[in-house]
Formats: C-alpha cells, structure tokens, sequence
C-alpha cells in the first residue's frame, strides 16, 4: 500500500531538548515536504526536498532542520524546541514531475512544555 | 503575497443534500488548483487536481470547478453522506517552482 509513514504520531516533551520526527515514503517520490497545521492557518510548509541530499527552506524554516540522505526518508529535527513550535505537522511526497497530488502522512501532534 | 481565502468557515447540512463551498486565490503565476479532504486526525487527502486550462473536474460525488479570469474554485458535493463530515482545503499552486498556498479550510458537518 501506497504511504508516507511518520513517527510518533504524538510526543509531549520539554523545552530544548532534541527531538527527531521521522518520515518515510514507499511511493520512490523525489519530493517530500514538512508542513505545520495550526488553528485558523493553513499548512505553512517549513522545508522541502527535490530529490536526495537537496533541501531548501519554506515558509517557516526557523528552529528546524532537516536532511535528505535517502530518497525514502526526510527526518524533521528539533535542535532546541521552544513552546512556539507546539503543532501537528505533516510529511508529504509527491512525483517531481507534472501536476502530481501530494500524499500526506496522519500527522505527528508536538507539545512542547 | 500569495493567498487562498475559503468560505464559509464552516457548515452544517442535513444528510442527502447537496452543498458547495468556495475558494478565491490570488497566486501568481498560477498554475493549479487543488481540493483535499482532511478527515479528523488525518492527514488530507486530494480529490481533484485542475490546471489552469481546465474548467471542471469530478471525482464521485465531488466536482471541482475553477474560472482562472476571475481566479475562483468551487467543490460541490452532491448527496452528501456522514463520511462527507471533514474539512475541505482548497490550495494553488504556482508555475515552476509548485510551490503551494493552502487556504485554512471549510469545515463540513453532515448530520442524520
């Protein structure tokens, strides 16, 4: 079955501490995205990936990173979490080419503390 | 700025009828035009897909229409069932880069 998996789905943790939020793709996609959905804002996409070790920034890239060594996997990591960074966020893949719809994951629910 | 406004905010219909919900963009270039579902505690989920040639694309009971000189979309969902209650997100797309704006949704209520 065609998915894009992240882990966890939850986490409740405390301020700067690291965290990693993991996404994986089966689809072979060459883009993949993370997004952030907060109450009475659309998905504002925080960095997106064009294909293996190409990352750029998004609408709202302060505070996260992110890497690209595997065409299946694009991490979201947390250096330092701040309370400000408290969301749900979303993994989506897609093909590079054409008009292509996106694939989402079900989302990581982030609570910072 | 790029931006996708949607209305209503949200709406509440009986079982078995029929709605249609809006969506007014200003992207530039534009290049496309998209409708998700986003179920509770999901992630969305696309229904339909129109570039800018395109004037009308269905997907079931889901028809999305776009009108590019006036840049407005619309998704009319016809009889609509239980499993409809969700939010409807209308985002555009820009030419190149597919770059995407993602309006913040109608949510839909269908009751018995």
């Amino acid at each position: 079955e065609a998915q894009v998996t992240q882990n966890p789905r939850y986490l409740i943790t405390v301020t700067g501490k690291k965290l990693t939020v993991t996404c994986s793709q089966n689809m072979n996609h060459e883009y993949m995205s993370w997004y952030r959905q907060d109450p009475g804002l659309g998905l504002r996409q925080i960095y997106y990936s064009m294909n293996v070790e190409v990352t750029d920034k998004g609408d709202v890239p302060e505070g996260y990173k992110v890497s690209r060594k595997e065409k299946r996997n694009f991490p979201l990591i947390l250096e330092s979490p701040s309370p400000n960074q408290t969301s749900l966020y979303f993994c989506a893949s897609r093909p590079l080419q054409g008009s292509q719809p996106q694939h989402f994951g079900d989302g990581t629910r982030l609570s910072i503390l | 700025k790029n931006q996708v406004e949607q209305s209503p905010q949200s709406l509440i219909i009986l079982e078995g009828k029929n709605c249609t919900l809006q969506c007014n963009y200003t992207v530039s270039p534009f290049s496309n035009l998209r409708w998700y579902k986003q179920d509770t505690g999901r992630g969305p989920v696309s229904l339909t897909i129109m570039t800018f040639s395109e004037n009308t694309k269905s997907n079931g009971r889901y028809t999305a229409t776009l009108d590019a000189d006036t840049k407005q979309s619309s998704l009319h969902i016809t009889a609509s069932q239980l499993s409809d209650s969700a939010s409807y997100i209308c985002v555009a797309g820009n030419f190149g880069n597919e770059k995407l704006t993602f309006g913040t949704g109608t949510r839909l209520t269908i009751i018995p």
